[in-house]
């Protein structure tokens, strides 16, 4: 399973564009990106997956460059209630066993 | 709809006795996780369940610790002999068949050790 490096933290205002970036360099070509969002005191909430270019929801942005070694979760505008850990993870589709990292803390100020 | 519930939310155990997280998945998903966080930590996988069959174990610790998915009733991870150690958030994940990374999380138990 590639092992995914990105932020620690990050400190963000309302109405700003928040773009967090994960770093994959061993991603397989089997592998999917993932992205979960949690809250303090709640699971994981599966927030965004792609394999490759752009991927839109109601919720986020992923953006997948052609190497994919990287990838960017963009959300539009947070508001506080955004203020969560997220978490990148990098496995095969429809694995059974997800690897997450520490993640990266977003503190949303008003 | 109801989404994967947990129960209890809160546990208190002292050093010794037994523990018991029951999960219930979402209605019509057949596939059940169990995984372990400590403060300030990511999730770490324990192990992956279908209905009377555990598939994959590798993250649970050889000893004390056990889970079980029946035909019928909750999933149920079993700690027996507890120690501070195992003071920990569980959280339970199920899936579709057909989607197995995708994963919809409980609320979680959060177990403590005296």
């Amino acid at each position: 399973l590639a092992k995914t490096t990105q932020p620690i933290s990050m400190d963000s205002y309302e109405g700003q564009e928040v773009n967090i970036t994960c770093s994959h360099n061993n991603i397989a070509t089997n592998d999917y990106i993932t992205w979960y969002q949690q809250f303090p005191s709640q699971g994981p909430r599966f927030i965004i997956q792609g394999y490759k270019t752009k991927v839109t929801n109601e919720v986020a942005s992923l953006f997948i460059p052609a190497d994919r070694k990287s990838s960017t979760l963009s959300l539009p505008r947070v508001s506080l209630s955004d203020t969560a850990v997220y978490y990148c993870l990098v496995a095969v589709y429809n694995t059974d066993k997800l690897i997450f990292g520490t993640g990266t803390r977003l503190q949303v100020f008003p | 709809n109801a989404g994967v519930m947990q129960n209890p939310r809160h546990l208190v155990r002292r050093r010794g006795q037994e523990a018991r997280l029951r999960c219930s998945p979402m209605k019509g998903h057949s596939h059940v996780y169990w995984y372990r966080q400590l403060p300030e930590e990511g999730l770490k996988f324990m192990v992956y369940l279908q209905k009377e069959n555990i598939i994959d174990e590798s993250g649970m610790p050889k000893e004390r610790f056990s889970a079980e998915f029946p035909k019928e009733g909750p999933s149920i991870l079993r700690i027996q002999q507890v120690v501070r150690g195992d003071s920990a958030a569980y959280f339970c994940a199920s899936s579709p068949e057909y989607s197995t990374d995708t994963q919809y999380f409980g609320p979680g138990t959060r177990l403590t050790v005296l």
